[in-house]
């Protein structure tokens, strides 16, 4: 158990519906990432927030937005859901921004299924 | 932009033989990370390797970092069934984010 949690574990919705994902980091940790993992695009990372501050943006599409409270913990909303929207979405926290012994402990992923 | 390429993509091996999976990265990196998932499982982190020439072991699993030649290898020894799962690398850079750019997997499967 790395100690980060994740909700929900899955996920079924309809296309164009729209839906939150949420995580809470490791005690302590200001950093949280949003990675994707589909099978065709593989493991994909898609943002972070650093102290309720976005950091770094990857491959997110403008469909998606996250953002991080005072307490840390992070929602990634994705709206307008498409089916290959499908996959396994994980949240990632660390106790920095960056750093070479900044290492990301990941949570159980969120599975979201779009019909 | 930092590509990692992970090869082979799937591997299936006897019990008891031995195997190397091979991570190359297309530029500088600080870190190397080689994470094992099993399916429809969280990533579980099995190195890091922060310098050129770092290796270590855990077990029947062996990871190494070249980085010069942008080249990390796992290599497993006499395998055993309940290392099947899928293995990632994934490189990190020192910058204002530490993003980590996956590569694409390896599928290994050990038959008895």
């Amino acid at each position: 158990d790395s100690g980060v949690t994740q909700t929900p574990k899955h996920l079924i919705t309809a296309t164009g519906q729209r839906v939150t994902l949420r995580c809470s980091p490791r005690s302590g940790d200001l950093s949280v990432y949003w990675y994707q993992q589909s099978l065709d695009q593989g493991l994909q990372f898609l943002i972070q927030y650093y102290n309720g501050e976005e950091r770094a943006k990857g491959n997110i599409l403008e469909r998606f937005s996250a953002q991080q409270f005072p307490d840390l913990h992070s929602e990634l909303n994705l709206s307008s859901l498409e089916l290959g929207d499908s996959a396994l979405y994980f949240c990632a926290s660390s106790p920095l921004a960056g750093g070479i012994y900044n290492e990301q402990f990941f949570g159980p992923g969120t599975r979201l299924t779009v019909l | 932009e930092l590509k990692v390429e992970q090869n082979p993509l799937f591997l299936s091996m006897q019990e008891g033989k031995n195997y190397t999976i091979y991570c190359n990265y297309s530029t500088t990196s600080d870190r190397l990370y080689w994470y094992r998932q099993d399916p429809g499982k969280s990533l579980e982190s099995l190195f890091v390797l922060l310098s050129n020439g770092a290796v270590k072991q855990e077990g029947r699993l062996m990871a190494s970092l070249d980085t010069k030649a942008r080249l990390s290898t796992l290599h497993i020894t006499a395998a055993v069934h309940d290392l099947s799962a899928t293995y990632f690398c994934a490189v990190g850079r020192m910058d204002s984010s530490y993003k980590l750019i996956f590569g694409s997997g390896t599928r290994l499967l050990v038959r008895p």
